[in-house]
């Protein structure tokens, strides 16, 4: 079945570490998305991809990077610098008629 | 700047009655797209409507319902006779640019009890 694969559903890390969210996805869109969501809170914009080896920074972007080798894949590390990472994270790509496909989400804890 | 406003946190209401989830946006874009998004307990928001800011005709989808009204910038969502299963999050959501980015309201948690 066509859609968005994240992984993992959950994970939980240590202060000072990174850690690597993946978002794959087999619809042959484009343009791909990352937003954090904390309770209670709307989606906020982390990076977003609008084609291969490119990217652009959203609201949210300090002490996070992304990466876009491939249109299929499009992993979200979040990195130390990154002050309060305990989130769920929502990937997202973009269809032909503009809505937004997303994955089931990575709940992230931090230690 | 553009922004989404979702002034109900929390709704709740006994299974059968109608309920109305409000969504007002800004944008001073003339062209521009609102959406509605279900975010059941799995987490996966779930695509519910797109509506293009030329179109102003309100729509039908089963049990559910949408208005939307330009002169006062408000895109409100329906549920009729409500159901268990319609307990979520709803996000209301704009997007302008060519859908580069998507602006989301803080969502309205929806309790449907029994």
């Amino acid at each position: 079945d066509g859609g968005i694969t994240q992984s993992p559903k959950y994970l939980f890390r240590k202060e000072g570490q990174n850690v690597t969210l993946s978002c794959e996805q087999n619809l042959n869109h484009d343009a791909m998305y990352w937003y954090r969501q904390d309770p209670g809170q709307g989606l906020r914009l982390i990076y977003y991809s609008q084609i291969v080896n490119d990217f652009q920074k959203g609201d949210i972007a300090e002490g996070y990077s992304v990466s876009r080798e491939k249109k299929e894949s499009f992993p979200l590390t979040v990195t130390s610098a990154q002050k309060n990472p305990t989130a769920f994270y929502l990937c997202a790509s973009i269809g032909i008629t503009g809505e937004l496909f997303f994955g089931e989400g990575s709940r992230l804890t931090v230690l | 700047a553009q922004k989404v406003t979702q002034a109900q946190t929390e709704i709740s209401v006994v299974e059968k009655e109608d309920v109305t989830l409000d969504c007002v946006y800004e944008t001073r874009d003339t062209t521009y797209y609102l959406f509605w998004y279900k975010q059941p307990p799995s987490g996966e928001l779930v695509f519910l409507i797109r509506r293009n800011s030329f179109d102003e005709q309100n729509e039908i989808s089963g049990r559910y319902s949408w208005n939307f009204q330009k002169s006062t910038s408000s895109f409100n969502f329906t549920i009729t006779a409500s159901q268990v299963v319609d307990s979520a999050v709803y996000f209301c959501a704009l997007s302008v640019y060519n859908f580069n980015k998507f602006y989301f309201g803080s969502g309205t948690k929806l309790n449907v009890k029994p």
